[in-house]
C-alpha cells in the first residue's frame, strides 16, 4: 500500500507563491495523486489530478492561481499570488488495488 | 454538478452501530465509472479512508476498520450507506460521503458531501 508524507505546516507570505510536496513512498513513486483543500470548518474541496509526468487536470473552478508539477516520487501543488483564503489544509490522496490513503495535511498559513 | 449529503444521527452510544446515508442528486449512482465512498477525520485530524462501493455493489474497505464496516447502495434510492458497529469514543469524527472516478487506472476523489459529525459517548 502506498505511503504519502506531508509537510505538517508552510506559510507564505500574502501576494507571494508556496510550493506544497507530498512525496509517495519509493516503490510507488509513478503513482497518480490527488490534491484536496480543506479552509477552516468546511469539506474538502478537489483541486487537480496530478501524473508522474507532470500533467495535471484541475476540478472545475479551481482558479489560475493552482497548479501541479512532479519530480520522481515528489508531487508539488503551487499556489501563485497567495490570497487570504488560501489558508487551508492541503491533503495529497492516492489508491492501489482499489485502496485508498491520505497524506497526513499540510497547513498552510498566509501571513 | 453532482452533489452529496450525509444524513444520520449525531450522537451514538457506545458498543452500538453507527449508520449513515449519502444521497447523491444531480446525477445517477448507477453510472459507469464511478465509485462511492465514505471518508472519516477525528476532530483536528487527518483523514482517513473508510471504505467504497461501486454502483454494481462491489465493495472495498479500509483493511484497518474491515471487521466492523458494511457498505451498501440503493440505486433506487441514489444513495449509498455506511454502518460502522462496536463504536467506541476514538469513532468520534466528521463522516464524509464522496465520489471517485473510475476510468483507466484513475480513481481519485472528485465530489465531496459537507460532512455529518457524529459523537460516540453514552
Amino acid at each position: 500500500q502506498p505511503v504519502l508524507t506531508q509537510s505538517s505546516s508552510a506559510s507564505a507570505s500574502l501576494g507571494s507563491s508556496v510550493k506544497l510536496t507530498c512525496t509517495l513512498s519509493s516503490w510507488h513513486s509513478s503513482y497518480i495523486i490527488a490534491w484536496h483543500q480543506q479552509q477552516p470548518g468546511k469539506a474538502p474541496r478537489y483541486l487537480m489530478k496530478l501524473e508522474s509526468s507532470g500533467s495535471y487536470n484541475k476540478g472545475s473552478g479551481v482558479p489560475d492561481r493552482f497548479s501541479g508539477s512532479s519530480s520522481g516520487a515528489d508531487r508539488y501543488l503551487t499556489i501563485s499570488n497567495l490570497q487570504s483564503e488560501d489558508e487551508a489544509d492541503y491533503y495529497c490522496e492516492t489508491w492501489d488495488s482499489n485502496t485508498w490513503v491520505f497524506g497526513g495535511g499540510t497547513k498552510l498559513t498566509v501571513l | 454538478q453532482v452533489q452529496l449529503q450525509e444524513s444520520g444521527p449525531g450522537l451514538v452510544k457506545p458498543s452500538e452501530t453507527l449508520s449513515l446515508t449519502c444521497t447523491v442528486s444531480g446525477g445517477s449512482i448507477s453510472t459507469s465509472g464511478y465509485y462511492w465512498g465514505w471518508i472519516r477525520q477525528p476532530p483536528g485530524k487527518g483523514l482517513e479512508w473508510i471504505g467504497s462501493i461501486y454502483y454494481s455493489g462491489n465493495t472495498y474497505y479500509n483493511p484497518s476498520l474491515k471487521s466492523r464496516v458494511t457498505i451498501s447502495v440503493d440505486t433506487s434510492k441514489n444513495q449509498f450507506s455506511l454502518k460502522l458497529s462496536s463504536v467506541t469514543a476514538a469513532d468520534t469524527a466528521v463522516f464524509y460521503c464522496a465520489r471517485h472516478v473510475s476510468y483507466s487506472g484513475d480513481r481519485h476523489l472528485d465530489h465531496w458531501g459537507q460532512g455529518t459529525l457524529v459523537t460516540v459517548s453514552s
